[in-house]
């Protein structure tokens, strides 16, 4: 079956400017995750979906990041007013639920902030 | 708070070397521990899963160990190939479901 997709692949956008990640999960899995990765890090969480609900969204670094799932599949993260510090790969990973189930990861959304 | 760090960042290894990546994290408490392979430019693909009950994982040419009284795993890669060089990650899971994520060590294997 598919893996997890994300859309769009990379994202150029300009200071100030507003910006949608989309990240769709495997089909059947419940729980949805969003991680930053800047350049030579690893990944830092940023925000856990358990169904249509943020179980935990104390990894958004500030007010501008917000992130939705309202079907309980597809899940977007929103950025206003972009600095170029927001720059990174934005990656997404779903797993079957929560808890200490496996995550699979998507491929990323490279964001550029110029 | 939970922090992972892994040793070392770079390693340049010949063909067919056997190699250890290590992981250290500083909370004990966790439910399993990941080790994940990047390669440039793309997502994460998950190598191998312990849970907090286990010692060590295998799969192929990987064996991955966990020591979770002292906070450390290995991930052990025997023969290497060209192929496996990549960016391998270690991250844990304490409570809740976030991963905490090292830094990465940088692989690359030489013909």
């Amino acid at each position: 079956g598919a893996g997890v997709s994300q859309t769009p692949s990379n994202k150029v956008t300009e200071k100030g400017k507003y910006v949608e990640l989309r990240c769709d999960p495997i089909s059947g899995h419940t729980a949805l995750y969003w991680y930053r990765q800047s350049l030579g890090q690893g990944p830092e969480f940023l925000i856990y979906f358990q169904g249509t609900g943020a179980a935990d969204d104390s990894g958004l670094p500030n007010d501008r990041f917000f992130a939705v799932r309202p079907e309980g599949s597809v899940s977007t993260l929103k950025i206003q007013r972009t600095e170029r510090g927001d720059s990174a790969v934005y990656l997404c990973a779903s797993s079957l639920s929560g808890g200490a189930n496996e995550q699979y990861f998507g491929p990323g959304t490279r964001l550029t902030v110029t | 708070k939970q922090e992972v760090t892994q040793i070392p960042a770079a390693l340049s290894v010949p063909e067919g070397e056997n190699l250890v990546l290590n992981c250290s994290f500083t909370d004990s408490a966790i439910y399993n521990l990941q080790w994940f392979r990047q390669d440039p430019g793309k997502g994460l693909t998950s190598l191998l899963l312990i849970q907090s009950s286990q010692r060590e994982q295998t799969s192929g040419r990987l064996n991955a160990s966990l020591d979770k009284s002292s906070g450390r795993s290995t991930l052990y890669i025997a023969a290497s190939q060209p192929g496996d060089s990549a960016t391998y990650l270690c991250a844990v899971r304490r409570g809740g479901s976030r991963l905490t994520f090292g830094e990465g060590t940088q692989l690359t294997v030489n013909p």
